[in-house]
Formats: C-alpha cells, structure tokens, sequence
C-alpha cells in the first residue's frame, strides 16, 4: 500500500514563525501536492512538484514556498505565519498523470 | 481551479438504505476517483475508474465512470453507521499534473 506520511497531525504556531510541514511518500510516484482544505472552499492546490527541484505554483501560492531535494519528500514553508494560513494542510502524490493521487493524515495547523 | 459538480451536498438516511451520488463536468477525463474523508484525516482512495462505462466495486461500494466520460456514480449499498463521512469525486487534469476536486457530499447515517 502506498503511505504518504506528514510530519504532524496538529501544530500551534504564532504570528510571523517560520513554519515546515514535511511530507514522505515511500512509493516512488512523481508528482506531490500541497492542498489546503477549508469549510466551504473545498481543496486548494498550493504547490505541486512533479520532479526533484522542479515545482509548479498552484491556484493560492502566496505566503508558501516549497522545496523537494528528494523524490520521496516534499516540503511546504510558510515563510511568516499568520493568522489567516489557519487550515488543515494535506499532501497528497501520485505516480504519473492521470493516475490516482494517494494523501496524507493532514496537518491542522493554528497561527495564533 | 476547476471544480466538479457533485450531488447531493449532504444525505440523512436510515441504516440499511442505499445511498447513491454522482459527480459532472463538462470537460472529459481519462480517470474518475472517489475518496472518503472522516472528520480530522485525510481523504482515502475508495475506488478508482479508468475506462468510460467501467463499473467497479469495492466491498458494498460500487462506482461508474459514465459512458460520455463527463460522470460517474458512487453507490453505497446497505449502509451502516461507520459510513459517515464526507464523499467527494476526483479527476485528473488529462492535460497536465493537477487534479479537479468535487465539493463533496456529506453522509448522515441514522442507526
């Protein structure tokens, strides 16, 4: 079974931090996401990267970067916290286009 | 990004009904995906659909990617309380890397 696996369930951070979520995928796909899920806006595409240091900005880029040294790893950064980046962040890969796309537990994040 | 239209938004039933959503577009694909998604988790692959008029089941969940490649149906036969939950359809983009999410129909079963 394919694992996709993100480095916290819930995390608290305050205004202006610098914040990482850190995703693995242990099943060599080339494509990982960054999605953000809100109540009433369904999900979100931030950032995906379909090759190592290869990324694309999706439909609401700003205030994130991203970074993927690795094929199994993909990072989303928040470059200075605020209070409105309060989400559920998932991950999500896939193997090649048109193939199913396989997603982490989530990271409910909180800036305070 | 794009959005797939999918129906109904919620459903209240009694256990033991069958439950049935669909998700349209108006553009075509090549996939049609169903994930399920418990409050506080992430979405779960459920079932995958990769040919037009294809039916698949996975236990007492059935799924088809519709005959114009524009749809597909999500059944849930005999439903039991653990099958609460938000359901929503996927499809990749045939022409790029992304993926069209539907806006999900949330499941209410009533014991």
């Amino acid at each position: 079974d394919v694992k996709v696996t993100q480095s916290s369930r819930y995390l608290v951070k305050r205004t202006g931090e610098k914040v990482f979520l850190e995703c693995v995928q242990d099943m060599d796909h080339e494509n990982m996401f960054w999605y953000r899920q809100d109540p009433g806006l369904g999900l979100r595409l931030i950032y995906f990267s379909y090759d190592v240091k290869m990324k694309e900005k999706g439909d609401i880029p700003e205030g994130y970067s991203v970074s993927r040294e690795k094929k199994e790893r993909f990072s989303l950064i928040l470059e200075s916290a605020s209070t409105n980046q309060t989400s559920m962040y998932l991950c999500a890969s896939s193997l090649v286009r048109n193939t199913e796309a396989f997603f982490g537990q989530g990271t409910r994040l909180t800036v305070v | 990004g794009q959005q797939l239209n999918q129906s109904p938004q919620s459903m209240f039933i009694q256990e033991g009904e069958d439950v049935s959503m669909n998700c349209t577009s108006s553009s075509i694909f090549n996939t049609w995906l169903w994930y399920k998604q418990d409050p506080g988790e992430g979405p779960v692959l459920l079932i995958a659909l990769y040919k037009a008029g294809e039916l698949t089941s996975n236990g007492r969940l059935t799924a088809q990617f519709g005959i114009t490649r524009k749809d597909s149906f999500l059944n849930i036969s005999a439903s039991i309380p653990s099958d609460v939950g938000i359901y929503f359809c996927a499809a990749p983009d045939p022409f790029g890397n992304q993926f069209y999410f539907g806006t999900g129909t949330s499941l209410t079963v009533i014991p």
